[in-house]
């Protein structure tokens, strides 16, 4: 069964730092495109970041502006994401996701279940 | 990133027919054929229902149906069922950025 799964959310301090991380099982993610989506509580969805199969093309939304990194351990199927310096606006729940095909706004057809993160004092 | 607008809700009857609008310009919507649509219950992860503006992913019913016109992208859910109540998000390349901006959000509603 193809299925993603996010680990590292959590409670951070504003001005903190976050990894979240995501395997991936039941397919070889270094052939697709992944990225993190999130949405904020009771908010609609804001794409994050994506990273080509190789890691060799990276991708962020204007609003990250070198706050987050997005990598891959593609010898260990997983997808992370650095966060720093987070601020309250970035709570929300993370979404992994993995791309239909080998561009990062192609359709995103396998969702994870998700990792909270609060930014909160 | 700006949003594509989308009308913040609809509601059908069931059996009935129903269509969400996704606008945006000709530097994504209009410009290219990347929308994509998902569908988000309470709680849950979104599911894909429909990429590269038409083409539906292997499981998703064919009640489901999208296009395009101008800077203007829809989805159709024909025979509406309880179970379609719920959030819908477009999404589109743009080529003003390397963002992708997603829609707005509508929700559906079964009367």
């Amino acid at each position: 069964e193809v299925q993603l799964l996010e680990s590292g959310g959590g409670l951070v301090q504003p001005g903190g730092s976050l990894r979240l991380s995501c395997v991936a099982s039941g397919f070889t993610s270094s052939s697709y495109v992944m990225s993190w989506v999130r949405q904020a509580p009771g908010k609609g969805l804001e794409w994050v970041s994506g990273i080509s199969g190789s890691g060799g093309s990276i991708y962020y939304a204007d609003f990250v502006k070198g706050r987050f990194t997005i990598s891959r351990d593609t010898s260990k199927n997983t997808l992370f994401l650095q966060m720093y310096s987070l601020r309250a606006e970035d709570t929300a729940v993370y979404y992994c996701t993995k791309s239909v095909g080998g561009y990062y706004y192609y359709g995103m057809d396998v969702w994870g279940q998700g990792t909270t993160v609060i930014v909160s004092s | 990133q700006s949003a594509l607008t989308q009308p913040a809700s609809v509601s059908g009857s069931p059996g009935q027919s129903i269509t969400i609008s996704c606008t945006g310009t000709s530097s994504d919507v209009g410009g290219y054929n990347y929308v994509s649509w998902y569908q988000q219950h309470p709680g849950k992860a979104p599911k894909l229902m429909i990429y590269d503006v038409n083409n539906r992913p292997s499981g998703v019913s064919n009640r489901f149906s999208g296009s395009k016109s101008g800077n203007t992208a829809s989805l159709t859910i024909f025979g509406l069922q309880a179970e379609d109540e719920a959030d819908y998000y477009c999404s589109s390349y743009t080529s003003s950025s390397t963002s992708l901006p997603f829609g707005t959000g509508t929700k559906v509603t079964v009367l």
